[in-house]
């Protein structure tokens, strides 16, 4: 079965303080990766498609990166108003898209 | 790019009474547009696949005759909650799906609708 696993459910970091929010998957025919923000109250905000092994993007201070059994989000110098729900999800070779739990993170000024 | 609307974006209604949600994609056409919803401080559950044209197909443990769908066109989809009732209360999302390579389709979001039932 299609699995989305996000690692840590919640995570919390003082300004400035680097990290990475994890995304275990497994999946039948990986056609691509997601991630999305989620601010509290709003729907969620495109990121990242990551389409195969190796594969990285970057985006101001987030940069994810791919591997055949999970993705990372790495979150440089973070700033309060990175403070948000990441979300990720992985689209199966039959174009359905599984979305993990998600990770709260918490960025303290 | 790849912009998507809902609207009401928040909405209180009695019980007893139906509501329409809409969800426009608005620079582009989409054949297919999804339907979450979602509870706080949890991940989006999939309510129903809409297919533009077709009916709907609803996930499991999802009543279709209180949840109706119509994908009239390809930038509009609507759920309509019938004879709402309290635990009918929730942040409704849509989504509107656009190819972006040969080999994947990746959602675009709507900013949610949040249905209070009195």
């Amino acid at each position: 079965e299609d699995q989305v696993t996000q690692s840590p459910e919640a995570l919390r970091l003082q300004e400035g303080e680097s990290s990475s929010l994890n995304c275990s998957y497994t999946v039948s025919g990986l056609r691509g990766l997601f991630w999305y923000r989620q601010d509290p109250g709003k729907g969620p905000e495109f990121l990242f498609t990551l389409y195969s092994a190796g594969e990285e993007k970057e985006k101001e201070r987030l940069k994810a990166t791919l591997t055949k059994k999970e993705s990372f989000l790495h979150i440089t110098a973070p700033k309060p108003e990175d403070s948000a729900t990441y979300l990720c999800a992985v689209q199966n070779g039959g174009f359905k898209t599984i979305f993990g739990a998600g990770t709260r993170l918490f960025v303290k000024a | 790019g790849a912009v998507v609307s809902q609207h009401p974006s928040r909405v209180i209604c009695k019980s007893g009474t139906s509501v329409k949600i809409e969800c426009r994609s608005l620079d582009f056409q989409a054949t297919t547009m999804f339907w979450y919803r979602q509870f706080p401080k949890k991940s989006l559950m999939l309510m129903a696949t809409s297919n533009e044209g077709s009916k709907a197909t609803y996930e499991q443990g999802v009543e279709k005759d209180k949840f109706l769908i119509n994908h009239a066109s390809l930038t509009l989809s609507t759920l309509t909650v019938t004879s709402a009732h309290p635990e009918d209360s929730s942040f409704y999302i849509c989504s509107a799906q656009l190819p972006t390579s040969g080999s994947t389709d990746t959602q675009y979001f709507g900013p949610g609708t949040r249905l209070t039932v009195l």
